[in-house]
């Protein structure tokens, strides 16, 4: 069974902080996906990272999959209470469905 | 209007009630998806269908069973509801024709089991 683990599992900080999020595995993926799930509706996707090592920017968010394609990162830079939501990553290994993290809830507090 | 939608968005129902979630899409694609949510859970996958004539059981299938009624339509059945099955529930389709699967997800149903 493939497993996806997220930290931290709920981050509260104050407007205009950086944050990092992270998401790990012992599995190799063939891509990693990044959803936003906000109050009552459901998770769209944000990114998809493919490549090993890949950098995707996304305004003030960062999305790294490591080298190895079995972890990927997600930096946001100066917070604002619009990025607050749960974050998931997802990982694809090509073979049916996708793998679901837990997700990390952010709260971003003016 | 959305490309997936759910009905209904929030039930309550009492133990022992048969209930049916249903999942309508507009997208076009082939491949279709039942989840649960509960807090701290993330995402568990109950059943996916890769096509009308193809169902497959997920992580959590116990309990639960599903028809895909046409391309467009994929029906989530709780058979005999208890509240441990209290969750949000969403439906999602993805496209195979894509480079990889992204995933689009409904606005989700919001069940309580009484």
């Amino acid at each position: 069974t493939q497993l996806l683990e997220q930290s931290p599992q709920f981050l509260s900080i104050q407007e205009g902080e950086n944050l990092t999020v992270y998401c790990n595995s012992s599995s190799v993926f063939s891509s990693l996906q990044w959803y936003r799930q906000e109050p009552g509706e459901g998770p769209v996707l944000l990114v998809t990272v493919v490549t090993g090592g890949e950098v995707k920017k996304l305004k003030r968010l960062t999305f790294q999959f490591g080298d190895a394609r079995k972890d990927s990162s997600l930096h946001i830079t100066a917070a604002q209470p619009g990025d607050t939501g749960l974050y998931l990553c997802a990982g694809d290994s090509g073979y049916s469905t996708l793998t679901f993290g837990k997700g990390t809830m952010l709260l971003v507090s003016p | 209007d959305a490309d997936v939608t759910q009905t209904p968005r929030n039930r309550i129902t009492k133990t022992g009630k048969r209930i049916m979630l249903e999942c309508s899409q507009t997208k076009g694609h082939d491949r279709m998806y039942w989840y649960r949510q509960d807090p701290g859970l993330g995402l568990q996958l109950i059943y996916y269908s890769f096509d009308v004539k193809d169902i497959n059981k997920g992580e959590i299938s116990d309990g639960y069973s599903v028809s895909r009624q046409a391309q467009a339509k994929f029906s989530l059945s709780l058979e005999s509801a208890i509240p441990n099955q209290t969750a949000l529930y969403f439906c999602a389709t993805s496209d195979t024709r894509g480079p990889t699967d992204t995933q689009y997800f409904g606005p989700g149903t919001r069940l309580t089991v009484l």
